[in-house]
């Protein structure tokens, strides 16, 4: 099993551009979420999804969107790149069960000029 | 909103025991620990659940005061491969939300 599965590990942006981080788990969990990491804030909840075609608001989704198709994958995109984004990014997922440990990806670094 | 963790850091010598805290202001169905090191993904280390009993394994154990909404983190005897950042992690409500929310973690040295 490959886990989680984040591309890309890195990615420079300029200000304005758009992307999208892959996220992807093979271990059949419903849950997954996205956090991005700064110094000093810890880890702060995106978006996250109960399942596919289920997804909510986390603590700092603007300039975030996200759809979940299937239970494997769980894309973020950026909108319109901020300097304010450049963070680590962090997919998760869960099974869908009272309180399951979170498996994390390796991150994406992105960083936005 | 994020819990709160105590202390923000943390620099032992190894065999000195450490304790950290997390204290939320919603009623918490459950809370999670996990470390982070350097430049890697934080890594689980256990939950506690309303209602369940203090858990641990070997030198790290936790305990949850649900009338209080705290639960505390218990390093033993640390060791060297001890060091990194400790996050809470909260859920609320009546659970399986999904949602968890980590606090700003603590960052933990052991020194030889």
């Amino acid at each position: 099993n490959a886990g989680v599965t984040q591309t890309p590990k890195f990615q420079v942006l300029k200000t304005g551009q758009s992307m999208t981080l892959q996220c992807a788990q093979d271990m059949n969990h419903e849950y997954m979420s996205w956090y991005r990491q700064d110094p000093g804030m810890g880890l702060r909840l995106i978006h996250y999804s109960v399942g596919a075609g289920i997804t909510d608001q986390g603590e700092v989704p603007n300039g975030y969107n996200v759809s979940r198709s299937t239970t494997e994958d769980f894309p973020l995109r950026l909108l319109s790149a901020a300097p304010s984004q450049t963070s680590v990014y962090f997919c998760a997922s869960s099974y869908g069960r009272w309180s399951q440990p979170q498996h994390f990806g390796d991150g994406t670094r992105l960083s936005i000029l | 909103q994020q819990p709160v963790q105590s202390p923000q850091a943390v620099i032992l010598r190894e065999g000195e025991d450490a304790v950290i805290n997390c204290s939320s202001s919603k009623a918490l169905y459950s809370v999670h620990w996990y470390r982070q090191k350097h430049g890697e993904a934080p890594v689980f280390l256990m939950i506690l659940l309303k209602g369940g009993e203090q858990k641990g394994h070997e030198k790290i154990s936790a305990s949850f005061n649900e009338k209080k909404q705290q639960s505390s983190l218990y390093l033993t005897a640390s060791q060297l491969s001890y060091s990194g950042t400790y996050f809470c992690g909260t859920e609320s409500g009546s659970g399986n939300t999904g949602k968890l929310i980590f606090g700003q973690g603590t960052t933990l040295q052991v020194k030889p």
